[in-house]
């Protein structure tokens, strides 16, 4: 069985600081992991992926991940938040081999000007 | 353009009139899936399909329906909806075999269904 965990339901942050959006996994093997955006009354638009190599990803819009192993997490990061970067984001998992995608429940990014 | 459609973006029905939403990809996929979205659930899948004529119960199958009888066309079907179904459905779809850059999934724009 998959899982994914995202503690936080919202994250609040003001505009030019630093942002973290959490996410746990668990997944029998070696996973791929995604984080998606979705932006109101929209589809969800890929951001990044972890499938192998280096531990920090990066992705679309100054977005980067650090995948950490034996912690289980693959955070989501930005150095400087956006107003614009206001959204719902979603860490996804899936197990070498299988196709099916396993989301959290998704993190409410609001950014104050 | 590479995209997933769906069609209607919008349906408000009755309980146990069947309908259909559609969704079509064209990027020559092989893998399709249907997800339905509930608020503090995120997505749960509820079909996907590997290829033509090749599908499987995602973790919500029931009261929900699919076709693959084509590449790019993967319809959801609901025989008779209940009010316990109005959610918002996104299909998505990716190709089967990791190689490369071939590892995400791409997502249409959702269909939001009301069942009275």
């Amino acid at each position: 069985a998959q899982s994914v965990a995202q503690p936080e339901d919202q994250v609040n942050v003001a505009e030019g600081n630093p942002l973290t959006v959490k996410c746990t996994y668990s997944v029998s093997g070696n996973p791929y992991l995604f984080w998606y955006v979705q932006y109101p009354n929209r589809g969800l638009q890929f951001l990044l992926k972890y499938i192998t190599g280096d531990n920090l990803v990066k992705g679309s819009y100054g977005f980067e991940a650090e995948f950490n192993k034996s912690q289980t997490s693959f955070h989501l990061k930005k150095p400087s938040a956006l107003v614009s970067d206001s959204a719902l984001y979603f860490c996804a998992v899936r197990a070498t081999g299988r196709r099916a995608l396993t989301f959290g429940s998704g993190t409410r990014l609001q950014v104050q000007p | 353009e590479a995209q997933v459609t769906q069609n209607p973006r919008y349906l408000i029905t009755v309980t146990g009139k069947k309908l259909t939403v559609t969704c079509s990809q064209n990027m020559n996929h092989e893998y399709m899936s249907w997800y339905r979205q509930d608020p503090g659930l995120g997505l749960r899948q509820i079909y996907y399909s590997m290829n033509v004529e090749v599908t499987d119960k995602g973790d919500v199958p029931e009261g929900y329906k699919v076709s693959r009888k084509e590449k790019r066309n993967f319809p959801l079907i609901l025989e008779s909806p209940s009010p316990n179904q109005t959610s918002l459905y996104f299909c998505a779809s990716s190709y089967l075999a990791d190689r490369g850059e071939r590892h995400e999934q791409y997502f249409g724009p959702g269909t939001r269904l009301t069942v009275t």
